[in-house]
């Protein structure tokens, strides 16, 4: 069992179209990332989410963190072929870890069609 | 963009031979992980370091071993290679505890035949 569920797993969208991806959790985390992930690279950090509610924007990047810090989610406005990759998400659970350890969800490949 | 370093990048070897991968990194952050990617599973923990000679079983840790002997250099020993270890590794290092994200290498494609 993931602790960490994210969905969908696979979104393929046209040039334009707008998108959400989530990541859920019955766990509190005390931060959660998101990442970005291209073919052949490493995971790259878009942005951290530390307070209940919080919410960030990156360009056309929203990022929302749950109340309960126990979900989040990714918004994409007028997606962009750019945009493909793999997105995802990664928290620190509140309890019981030292030394930074995260985990991860399965991620979203996001395939954004011209 | 930070230095970290991963070898080999890729790396076909065959059933129960060793295989070391290096993870090098020049930004003097404490703590380094080792973890695997395969289709379906994200990435998931291996091992960790949060210093030199420190380090710690993370959730798959089986059939791997680690070593840390300097700041800079966390290494990761499969003892013997079995197909299941078929998989990108990658390194990622933290300056601090899980805030403030990781930066992950390149990574390293594995392949056992």
């Amino acid at each position: 069992t993931q602790l960490l569920e994210q969905s969908p797993q696979f979104l393929s969208i046209q040039e334009g179209e707008n998108l959400t991806v989530y990541c859920n959790s019955s766990s509190v985390f005390s931060s959660l990332q998101w990442y970005r992930q291209e073919p052949g690279e490493g995971p790259v950090l878009l942005v951290t989410v530390v307070t209940g509610g919080e919410v960030k924007k990156l360009k056309r990047l929203t990022f929302q963190f749950g109340d309960a810090r126990k979900d989040s989610s990714l918004h994409i406005t007028a997606a962009q072929p750019g945009d493909t990759g793999l997105y995802l998400c990664a928290g620190a659970l509140i309890l019981g870890t030292s030394y930074g350890k995260l985990t991860f969800g399965q991620g979203t490949i996001l395939t954004v069609h011209p | 963009d930070a230095g970290i370093t991963q070898s080999p990048r890729h790396k076909v070897t065959e059933t129960g031979t060793p295989v070391t991968l290096r993870c090098h990194q020049t930004e003097n952050h404490r703590y380094m992980y080792w973890y695997r990617q395969d289709p379906g599973h994200g990435l998931r923990l291996i091992h960790y370091s949060y210093g030199v000679k420190d380090t710690d079983k993370g959730e798959v840790s089986d059939g791997y071993s680690v070593s840390r002997s300097k700041t800079e250099d966390f290494l990761l020993t499969l003892e013997s290679a079995t197909s299941s270890q078929t998989s990108v590794y990658f390194c990622a290092i933290s300056e601090v505890a899980d805030d403030y994200g990781y930066t992950f290498g390149s990574g390293t494609r594995l392949t056992v035949v």
